[in-house]
């Protein structure tokens, strides 16, 4: 069964870069055809789809944080990766790497997320 | 603002089927057949509890379904039991690789 964990600062300054990784357990990253995604839920709760890499390297992005979002894959190390850069307060969330069975929204296994605070 | 809209909140006593709905448009809920819905409880990931409008994966409980007329879709918790409290968000795939998420919905087991 995939098991999936996040890793990474808990604690980011404005304008700097987050750099989250997800290491994939259980499985081949690159086995299954499946999409690896990351999701954050701001306070107060809303879901956010951030976007999501295929193992081959494709990446798609929501159109809000395309600018500054890049997704990245390490079939070696079993890891997919998230930056996002020009952080702001409104950057302040839990951060969750998914798997995405089918690439349209089978969201079928989640990281237990990481919260990431956006401050001086 | 959510790109889906469900209720805030939902309630019901243990025994009684509840019904909680998301509404989108034609660009996301009513076009394709990929709504997906999701359980989660306080300090936890979200879990999912249908996918394809209608579809259970393995070990989700049967008292769950799903359904979807025109551009809304419904999640339907028959049987209510106290663990069932906890909030519900639906997700609809919107086309060109992107997806949405409802508010989340709420549930309290009176």
């Amino acid at each position: 069964q995939v098991q999936l964990q996040e890793s990474g600062p808990g604690l980011v300054k404005p304008s700097q870069t987050l750099s989250l990784t997800c290491t994939v357990s259980g499985d081949s990253i690159i086995s299954g055809g499946y999409y690896w995604s990351w999701i954050r839920q701001r306070p107060g709760k809303d879901l956010e789809w951030i976007g999501y890499i295929y193992y081959s390297g494709t990446t798609y992005y929501t159109p809000s944080l395309e600018s500054r979002v890049s997704i990245s894959v390490d079939t070696s190390r079993n890891q997919f990766s998230l930056r996002l850069n020009s952080m702001t307060a409104a950057d302040t969330a839990v951060y969750y790497c998914v798997k995405d069975a089918t690439g349209y929204g089978e969201l079928d296994t989640w990281g237990q997320g990481t919260l990431v605070t956006v401050s001086t | 603002q959510s790109a889906l809209t469900q209720p805030p909140s939902a309630s019901g006593s243990p025994g009684q089927s509840v019904t909680i709905s998301c509404t989108g448009t034609s660009s996301d809920v009513g076009g394709y057949d990929y709504v997906s819905w999701y359980q989660q409880h306080p300090g936890k990931a979200p879990k999912l509890i249908i996918y394809e409008v209608s579809k259970r994966p393995s070990g989700v409980p049967d008292h769950f379904s799903g359904s979807k007329s025109g551009n809304t879709a419904s999640l339907t918790v028959s049987g209510l039991q106290a663990e069932d409290e906890a909030d519900y968000y639906c997700s609809s795939y919107v086309g060109s690789s992107n997806l949405v998420f409802g508010g989340g919905t709420k549930l309290t087991v009176l």
